[in-house]
């Protein structure tokens, strides 16, 4: 079964510190794709970033960054110098490949205060 | 170049009566999908299209569901009879098959049945 798991429900960290939030996947595919999309306080998903199983460098954009590790299965998202305007859901997903169709996490709600 | 576009943004209604709500995905996007999405949870899937045809429908899209995209342009979904457990948000979103997977999510319809 095709499973994505974001263990931490909840984040606090002031302005400028650097938070890791952490997706852990199961899948029985060999090709899959991983995404990060985040969900402000309007409710929109804004997708952040696609990963496909056959490349695993480490992608950085600003002050996000992602660490894609298939041996933990893991896929990791790292915000530096976080601001207030990073406050939102952040959710994992995973597609299954037949369908398209996405695979969330349960979220992580990421709380930066001033 | 507009997003995905969903109407209404809220909706409320009395259990037992009729919804239909609407979406219109980016328009050179093939695929949509429909998504609900209920407090402190992650998106799960409902249905999506190719074009005009309808691929798949999940288990939580019970009979009282329907859901339709005439011309491969715009979709509505319809829930009859509401229930108090059909309250969500009715998220919307668009794809191109054959591109890069990124599907693009509209805003959403919240619904609540009192």
């Amino acid at each position: 079964a095709q499973k994505v798991t974001q263990a931490q429900t909840e984040i606090s960290v002031v302005e400028k510190e650097d938070v890791t939030l952490d997706c852990v996947y199961e899948t029985r595919d060999t090709t899959y794709y991983l995404f990060w999309y985040k969900q402000p306080p309007s409710g929109e998903l804004v997708f952040l970033i696609r990963r496909n199983s056959f490349d695993e460098q480490n992608e950085i954009s600003g002050r996000y960054s992602w660490n894609f590790q298939k041996s933990t299965s893991s896929f990791n998202f790292t915000i530096t110098a976080s601001q207030v305007v990073d406050s939102a859901v952040y959710f994992c997903a995973l597609i299954d490949y037949n369908t398209d169709k996405l695979i969330f996490g349960t979220g992580t709600r990421l709380q930066v205060f001033p | 170049d507009t997003g995905v576009s969903q109407d209404p943004r809220h909706k409320i209604t009395k259990r037992g009566q009729n919804v239909t709500f609407r979406c219109d995905p980016i328009s050179e996007h093939n695929r949509l999908y429909w998504y609900r999405q209920t407090l402190g949870q992650g998106p799960e899937f409902l249905t999506y299209f190719q074009n005009e045809a309808q691929l798949e429908k999940s288990r939580l899209l019970s009979d009282r569901f329907s859901a339709e995209r005439p011309k491969g342009s715009f979709s509505t979904l319809e829930i009859q009879r509401t229930e108090q457990g059909d309250s969500a948000m009715y998220l919307c979103a668009s794809s191109f098959r054959g591109g890069s997977y990124e599907q693009y999510f509209g805003p959403g319809t919240r619904l609540t049945v009192t």
